[in-house]
């Protein structure tokens, strides 16, 4: 079985500074890990997903996260978080079946 | 491309009213999820389809709900009666199966029962 755990239910930074998101994961197979980005009013968009080989994954707009087996963790960062950044984040995870198990999500709130 | 596309984008009804939410998936997708989002317990998968056949609806939290797949491009979800607390955002999303693969999600259904 899998499941996910989202660190912070709101995080908070400045315009410009480091973006970290945390998530860690439990799963009883090598999991496939996904992040997702909601806007208000849209669905879920995959930001980035990591399968097999590299363990630093690059997504779009400028995140990236780093699977970290030992740790069981898949956080999430960017090195200059922008006004357009504010969003809700989700963590996800899947064995070898065929539902991703999301985390409760975190909010991500950009300082001016 | 066009994306999942889900049906109406709002809802508001009258308790005990019968609700029918559609969706379209993605051309292709054999799989299809329905999932309801509110603030209190987050995203919950209520059911998913493969190849137009109920997979799991363990997540469905009552008999008032029913799902159906009759074609590989639609699906409707549907609440009779329909209560307050079923009030939510109601997502659609399809995927090409497996785990490794990413789900593509509409831009959800945001229903209220008054």
């Amino acid at each position: 079985a899998q499941s996910v755990t989202q660190l912070g239910s709101h995080v908070s930074v400045s315009e410009g500074a480091l973006v970290l998101l945390r998530c860690n994961y439990s799963s009883s197979v090598p999991p496939y890990l996904f992040w997702y980005v909601q806007y208000p009013n849209q669905g879920l968009q995959l930001l980035l997903k990591y399968t097999t080989g590299a363990t630093l994954v690059k997504g779009i707009n400028g995140f990236e996260a780093e699977f970290k087996k030992s740790e069981t963790s898949f956080h999430l960062t960017k090195p200059s978080a922008h006004m357009s950044d504010a969003a809700e984040y989700f963590c996800a995870v899947s064995g070898r079946d065929d539902k991703i198990i999301f985390g409760k999500g975190t909010r991500l709130h950009i300082l001016p | 491309d066009a994306g999942v596309i889900q049906s109406p984008r709002h809802e508001v009804t009258e308790m005990g009213q019968e609700v029918t939410l559609r969706c379209k998936p993605i051309s292709g997708h054999d799989y299809l999820f329905w999932y309801r989002q509110t603030m209190m317990r987050g995203l919950e998968l209520l059911i998913y389809f493969n190849n137009n056949v109920p997979i799991d609806d363990s997540g469905m939290p009552e008999d008032r709900f029913s799902a159906k797949m009759p074609n590989a491009s639609f699906s409707t979800l549907k609440i009779q009666p329909s209560e307050p607390r079923d009030s939510a955002v109601y997502f659609c999303a399809s995927s090409t199966g497996q785990g490794n693969q990413p789900q593509h999600f509409g831009d959800g259904t945001r229903l209220s029962i008054l």
